[in-house]
């Protein structure tokens, strides 16, 4: 079945480090990829999201980058802040349908 | 516009009792996704609605589990008998239409309702 698989599980950085988390899915038809950050008891917030059609996609201090051929995509976070801490989900789907298949999520930890 | 609201936001059941989860989508959204959350998991998908209709449940559990979307009012899942093994945060999120190249329309997460099985 549809799989999404997400390392590592948790990471910590010192503050103004790279952080970077890794997914992988099963599903060749999937061509839209969101990344989600999760703080403690809260809804997840969309962060950054990529299409099938682009192979990186950049929003100030986050990128993401997708290998299609290869069924990988990658969060990157540069010069980490504490507030970058919280649990990171990357996501997979496939058109005409907002159906996530999540990763199992990064805890990321910036440390001051 | 409000967002997504579920209610309530936390819920406390025990064992054999019924569960009611409501989701109000936001303004002008038709399509509602409900997703489990494990304590220290991942979302999982459950089930896809539109208006009065059951699109995608491939995710529901077999028994016990229902998801409805009236016409009017919020969108209802019920879970009945409840177990242990239901506490969890279930999450629903809402769109205004089917995500296709053309749109670029996130689906937004409600706060989440924390159901807790005693």
């Amino acid at each position: 079945g549809e799989n999404v698989e997400q390392h590592p599980s948790t990471l910590s950085v010192q503050e103004g480090d790279s952080a970077v988390i890794k997914c992988t899915y099963s599903d060749s038809a999937s061509n839209y990829f969101p990344w989600y950050k999760q703080e403690l008891g809260k809804r997840p917030q969309l962060i950054i999201d990529i299409r099938s059609n682009v192979g990186e996609k950049k929003d100030q201090r986050i990128a993401v980058t997708l290998n299609k051929t290869a069924k990988h995509f990658s969060l990157h976070i540069t010069e980490t802040q504490p507030e970058d801490s919280a649990v990171y989900f990357c996501a997979a789907s496939k058109s005409g349908t907002y159906k996530y298949i999540f990763g199992t999520g990064t805890r990321l930890k910036v440390l001051a | 516009n409000a967002g997504v609201m579920q209610n309530p936001r936390h819920l406390v059941r025990r064992r054999g009792q019924e569960a009611r989860l409501r989701c109000s989508p936001m303004k002008g959204h038709s399509h509602v996704y409900w997703y489990r959350q494990l304590p220290e998991e991942g979302l999982k998908f459950m089930v896809y609605l539109q208006k009065e209709n059951i699109i995608d449940e491939s995710g529901m559990p077999k028994e016990r589990f229902s998801a409805e979307f009236p016409k009017e009012g919020p969108s209802i899942l019920r879970i009945q008998q409840v177990v242990r093994g239901d506490s969890a945060a279930y999450f629903c999120a809402s769109s205004p239409f089917l995500r296709d190249r053309g749109r670029n329309a996130e689906a937004f997460f409600g706060q989440g309702t924390r159901l807790t099985v005693v």
